[in-house]
């Protein structure tokens, strides 16, 4: 399986602690994206790469949650401190960026984290 | 608030039926348009996208119309099959989808009745 790769599926928490997800991209991608999505609702946009830099981050990107691409491939996403309201499923996605043309965006299955 | 919102929450239709996905969006500045599916428990899957500069394009049993006129964005799929039940969401975004922050709307559940 050569699409995009999150882990843990599943992270279930207690308040105020902190959690750390990982992204694998498509190899030969080089923007990565994670966005967040609550039940019923539609993924919402927290940040993007492309290679190593972040070169957006969302309002909805509190302080508490920080991300990184070190190498350009793999992501890590952290929350800490986490509160109940972070619970949801967080989603990973990439593409290919080719001068102005961006490929879609491929998501992977996601991370649902509980806090409790 | 939100840009891209969908007219119906849910559409029930019958196997083989044709189905009518809408979506309404509010910013002119958005010149890239995609429609994704989702099933339960897992990530939104790509199945077709469209630029500005086209009003129809077609895939695999799926269409996509554009009508810049009214901002609006459907998705038709034919010969509806149960394995099309699912959420099923639109997005925009500006410079032809080369920003970051895809913009989606709360989407529509599609159920198909064998």
């Amino acid at each position: 399986d050569t699409g995009v790769s999150q882990d843990p599926r599943h992270k279930i928490t207690k308040r105020g602690q902190n959690v750390t997800f990982r992204c694998d991209p498509i190899s030969e991608h080089n923007r990565l994206y994670w966005y967040r999505q609550t039940l019923g609702q539609g993924p919402e946009f927290l940040t993007y790469f492309q290679n190593e830099a972040q070169l957006e981050k969302s309002r909805l990107l509190s302080d508490r949650f920080s991300a990184e691409r070190p190498k350009g491939s793999f992501s890590t996403l952290e929350i800490q401190r986490t509160e109940q309201g972070d619970s949801a499923m967080y989603l990973c996605a990439s593409s290919s960026l080719t001068g102005t043309a961006n490929s879609p965006l491929h998501f992977g299955n996601g991370t649902r984290l509980t806090v409790t | 608030g939100e840009s891209v919102g969908l007219h119906l929450p849910t559409l029930s239709v019958q196997e083989g039926d044709n189905s009518i996905i809408n979506c309404a969006y509010s910013n002119s500045a958005s010149d890239y348009f995609i429609w994704y599916k989702q099933e339960s428990g897992k990530g939104p899957q790509f199945i077709i996208d469209i630029r500005s500069n086209m009003d129809k394009r077609q895939g695999q049993r799926v269409t996509v119309l554009l009508n810049k006129t009214v901002k609006h964005l459907s998705l038709q799929i034919a010969a509806t099959q149960p394995g099309d039940s699912a959420v099923y969401f639109c997005a925009e975004n500006i410079n032809g989808g080369s920003q970051g922050n895809l913009i989606f709307g709360k989407g529509t559940k599609l159920s198909v009745k064998p």
